[in-house]
């Protein structure tokens, strides 16, 4: 079984902090991703990554840099914590295979972030 | 305007009964659709994906795709009370990323 895992289930932190949020996978997949999800916003992107060291910007990654140094592990972070980065914040991989239509992304279970 | 457009419920259905799930999109570029089921407190898990325009079934699940209308479908035979979460629907763009729907939550009542 693909097994995404995320390093807090739960985080409280204040605004100005610093936050990390880590995202391990055991399927040797080369794309990695990092979602926030609101209510009635769906998931929406914020960084991906498809090779070591190598990271693309999503839809919304203002606010959060990455950083993936290992290909299983691939980080986010919130370089100063505000109360509108207060979300669901979902980690995903897929692999890259050749004549494939759709790689499916398995994801982790999710962090809930509050920013006080 | 958002690429994709779903109503985020919540839709309350008895046990037994169909649930029909839609989506629509703006992008006519989209050529994957795929349905992600999420339980409380889990990630997404894929549950269908079909490729342009057409059905697909897979036991009680059917997915439709009417690419001339932008919309997808998702119906839910013989629904269960197992079958209550989250259902998102999500498109691929030109890009290769994933766009999203808002989710529509499901309660099935025994």
């Amino acid at each position: 079984d693909v097994k995404v895992t995320q390093s807090s289930r739960y985080l409280v932190k204040r605004t100005g902090e610093k936050v990390f949020l880590e995202c391990v996978q055991d399927m040797d997949h080369e794309n990695m991703f990092w979602y926030r999800q609101d209510p009635g916003l769906g998931l929406r992107l914020i960084y991906f990554s498809y090779d070591v060291k190598m990271k693309e910007k999503g839809d919304i990654p203002e606010g959060y840099s990455v950083s993936r140094e290992k290909k299983e592990r691939f980080s986010l972070i919130l370089e100063s914590a505000s109360t509108n980065q207060t979300s669901m914040y979902l980690c995903a991989s897929s692999s890259t295979l050749a004549g494939k239509g759709y790689n499916e992304q398995f994801f982790g279970p999710g962090t809930r972030l509050t920013v006080l | 305007q958002k690429e994709v457009e779903q109503d985020p419920g919540p839709l309350s259905v008895p046990e037994g009964a169909i649930v029909s799930l839609n989506c629509t999109y703006s992008n006519s570029a989209f050529q994957y659709f795929m349905w992600y089921r999420q339980y409380s407190r889990k990630g997404p898990e894929l549950l269908m994906y079909t490729y342009s325009s057409g059905n697909k079934e897979d036991g009680r699940f059917t997915a439709q795709v009417d690419k001339s209308s932008k919309y997808i479908s998702l119906f839910i035979r013989d629904s269960q009370p197992s079958d209550s979460a989250t259902y998102l629907c999500a498109m691929i763009d030109s890009w290769g990323k994933l766009q999203f729907g808002a989710g529509t939550q499901v309660v099935v009542t025994p």
